[in-house]
């Protein structure tokens, strides 16, 4: 089945120490997006990728940052997490013409310790 | 700043009962609306887009647009306990260059009871 898929689910890692979550799709979508989502709160978009336009949120903070290598893959990349940085993180991708239903991932779960 | 609003709830109804989740948005010019079902500790899952105004259907779930009101519900007949979960609705924003950038309410709590 065609789909979105994060890795890993959950990660632990410790305080400033990098870590890089990954998300690959096989729905060979154009638009691949990265949220940030808190306990009861929306998701907030960091970045998004329209085929290899590269587009940063303004208020993403410097310490994230993202990579997508080829259409399937794309990387997030956190260079000194902070204890504010423990969040779910979602991938989610959509199709650039035709319906404009995002499809997300299952997610990463990030501790920071 | 474009903005999308829900009470956070939560909302509880008896099981078979309608539940009624409402969502409020202020980009005027806003075209494309989708609800997700957010599980406790999982990744958003679409149910329903809507982008003309009326009501659609789908299943138990009616998703119902007004534009010039600005808002767009949910409406979940004969909710069963299994419908407890978080909805997020999501209004997408006008951009540029063929990238879509939508934004997410907070999401409404809802609680079905035996």
């Amino acid at each position: 089945d065609a789909m979105v898929i994060q890795n890993p689910r959950y990660q632990v890692t410790q305080f400033g120490k990098p870590v890089t979550l990954s998300c690959s799709q096989t729905l060979n979508h154009n638009v691949m997006y990265w949220y940030q989502q808190k306990s009861s709160q929306a998701p907030k978009l960091l970045f998004h990728y329209y085929d290899k336009d590269f587009n940063n949120e303004a208020d993403t903070p410097d310490n994230f940052q993202s990579r997508r290598p080829n259409t399937s893959f794309c990387f997030l990349d956190i260079r000194s997490p902070g204890l504010g940085d423990a969040a779910m993180y979602l991938c989610a991708t959509r199709a650039a013409s035709g319906p404009n239903e995002q499809y997300f991932g299952p997610g990463t779960r990030l501790t920071v310790t | 700043q474009k903005e999308v609003e829900q009470n956070s709830g939560p909302l509880s109804v008896p099981e078979g009962a309608i539940a009624s989740l409402n969502c409020t948005y202020s980009d005027r010019v806003s075209q494309s609306f989708f609800w997700y079902r957010q599980y406790s500790g999982k990744s958003p899952e679409l149910i329903m887009s809507i982008y003309s105004n009326g009501d659609k259907e789908d299943g138990r779930f009616t998703a119902q647009l007004n534009k010039a009101s600005q808002y767009v519900s949910l409406l979940i007949r004969d909710s069963q306990p299994s419908d407890s979960a978080t909805y997020l609705c999501a209004v997408r924003q006008s951009a540029s260059g063929g990238s879509y950038i939508p934004t997410f309410g907070r999401g409404t709590s809802l609680i079905v009871h035996p």
